[in-house]
């Protein structure tokens, strides 16, 4: 099957300070990965789609320059949340679709982000 | 864009018994329709999915259906068990590239009562 990993799963950090969260597909390529956000009781709320070696595109209401996505190489983009602040705090999540462009996407096990 | 709605938003049933968890979408393009089980602290996992050029799919205990016309699509689970409990999620896809994005119903929390 195909895996997705993201490091770290827990993180707690100071408001003001940057965290980085890692998005890995372990067996597979990735052109595209994506970065969600869930709040809790609530469905995922899709921020980002990253392809690899270009920019990201953001949803509707996502701060690029607070929300920084990095997609390097076909099995890691990584997520950093700039400034933070405690309305941050959330469950965020990042998929991966592998290269031959199929439909499937890969859900990682996502990352609980406290901002204190 | 594509909207997904999904009914109900909370369901309990007896173990042993069938859940149905009901999903429309607006736009015709989509033309693939995954569901994912997402237990808590976990991310969704892929259970089953469906393609818009049939109308059925089945695997051990859970079955998915698809009206096109109508652009419902439902998740059934029969025989349901303890470990069944979770939220359930259905999405659909309504582009064709393989940068399209997966567009998510707002959850099923599916309690089994023993």
């Amino acid at each position: 099957g195909a895996v997705v990993s993201q490091h770290p799963s827990r993180v707690i950090c100071k408001s003001g300070t940057s965290v980085k969260i890692e998005c890995r597909s372990l067996d597979f390529q990735a052109t595209t990965m994506f970065w969600y956000r869930q709040f809790p009781k609530q469905s995922l709320m899709l921020m980002a789609t990253s392809n690899e070696g270009s920019k990201a595109t953001y949803e509707q209401g996502v701060e690029k320059d607070k929300f920084l996505i990095n997609h390097a190489s076909l099995t890691l983009s990584t997520l950093t949340v700039t400034s933070a602040h405690p309305e941050d705090s959330s469950f965020y999540i990042c998929s991966a679709r592998r290269q031959t462009g199929s439909y499937e996407q890969y859900f990682g096990p996502g990352t609980r982000l406290t901002v204190t | 864009g594509e909207n997904v709605e999904q009914h109900p938003s909370t369901l309990s049933v007896q173990e042993g018994d069938s859940a149905v968890i009901k999903c429309t979408y607006s736009d015709s393009a989509s033309n693939y329709f995954p569901w994912y089980k997402q237990e808590l602290g976990k991310g969704p996992q892929l259970i089953i999915d469906i393609r818009s050029n049939v109308g059925e799919k089945k695997d051990q205990r859970i079955a998915v259906t698809l009206n096109k016309t109508a652009k419902h699509f439902s998740l059934h689970i029969t025989e349901t068990q303890p470990e069944d409990s979770a939220v359930y999620f259905c999405a659909a896809t309504p582009l064709y590239s393989s940068a399209s994005k997966i567009i998510f119903g707002s959850g099923t929390r599916l309690s089994i009562r023993p």
